[in-house]
């Protein structure tokens, strides 16, 4: 079975500061590995996924992710955050080859202050 | 066009009463999924529809838990004799097909139930 691990709960950052939510996963299969977004009272919001080619993804909202089989590692990246990117952040995989079912880490909390 | 629609969107109920949620995927979705989110346990994966096939219950935490997909759309989940640790945000996702792992799961806005 599959593991998502997002190793920070609370990531506070001033505006306009870089900021990296790290996640790692376990897994005894290959992988897509995916970063979903949700905003308060929302539902979750796709940022970005890696499928297969290209370890560095870009996604919406200026993010991007580096995938990195070696270390199990998908960490999440914006050079530069706005106020409007406060939110929950989590990490996902599914299996490939194994159905659809997401495993999701337990979120991170990005808060941007001014 | 229009997203995953989840209703009701609140409800608030006793302990030991029957509560249904409903989910509305996307049009043209064949596949459909049920994610609970509790504190303490963050997102947790219920139940899987794709198609014609039998549903993946595998997520399912008791026998209270029943899901059924009528007519290859609309979706009901269904929670018989509410308990306190059923207290929590009711997810529904849909995505193009779920046979490929790779399709970006578009989710709902929640159903965040109370059990009093």
């Amino acid at each position: 079975a599959q593991s998502v691990t997002q190793l920070d709960s609370q990531v506070p950052v001033f505006e306009e500061a870089p900021v990296e939510l790290r996640c790692n996963y376990s897994s005894s299969v290959s992988v897509y590995l995916f970063w979903y977004v949700q905003y308060p009272n929302q539902g979750l919001q796709l940022l970005l996924k890696y499928l297969s080619g290209s370890t560095l993804v870009k996604g919406i909202n200026g993010f991007e992710a580096e995938f990195n089989k070696s270390q199990t590692s998908f960490h999440l990246r914006k050079p530069s955050v706005h106020i409007s990117d406060t939110a929950e952040y989590f990490c996902a995989v599914s299996e490939i080859n194994s159905g659809s079912r997401l495993t999701f880490g337990e979120g991170t909390q990005l808060t941007v202050n001014p | 066009g229009a997203g995953v629609s989840q209703s009701p969107s609140n409800k608030v109920t006793e302990k030991g009463k029957d509560v249904e949620l409903r989910c509305d995927p996307i049009s043209g979705h064949t596949a459909l999924y049920w994610y609970r989110q509790s504190l303490g346990q963050g997102l947790e994966f219920l139940i899987y529809f794709q198609g014609n096939s039998a549903p993946d219950k595998s997520g399912l935490p008791s026998d209270r838990f029943s899901a059924e997909r009528t007519g290859g759309s609309v979706s009901t989940l269904t929670i018989q004799r509410t308990q306190q640790e059923d207290s929590a945000v009711y997810l529904c996702a849909s995505s193009t097909t779920g046979t490929e792992s790779n399709q970006p799961q578009h989710f709902g806005d929640g159903t965040r139930l109370s059990i009093l």
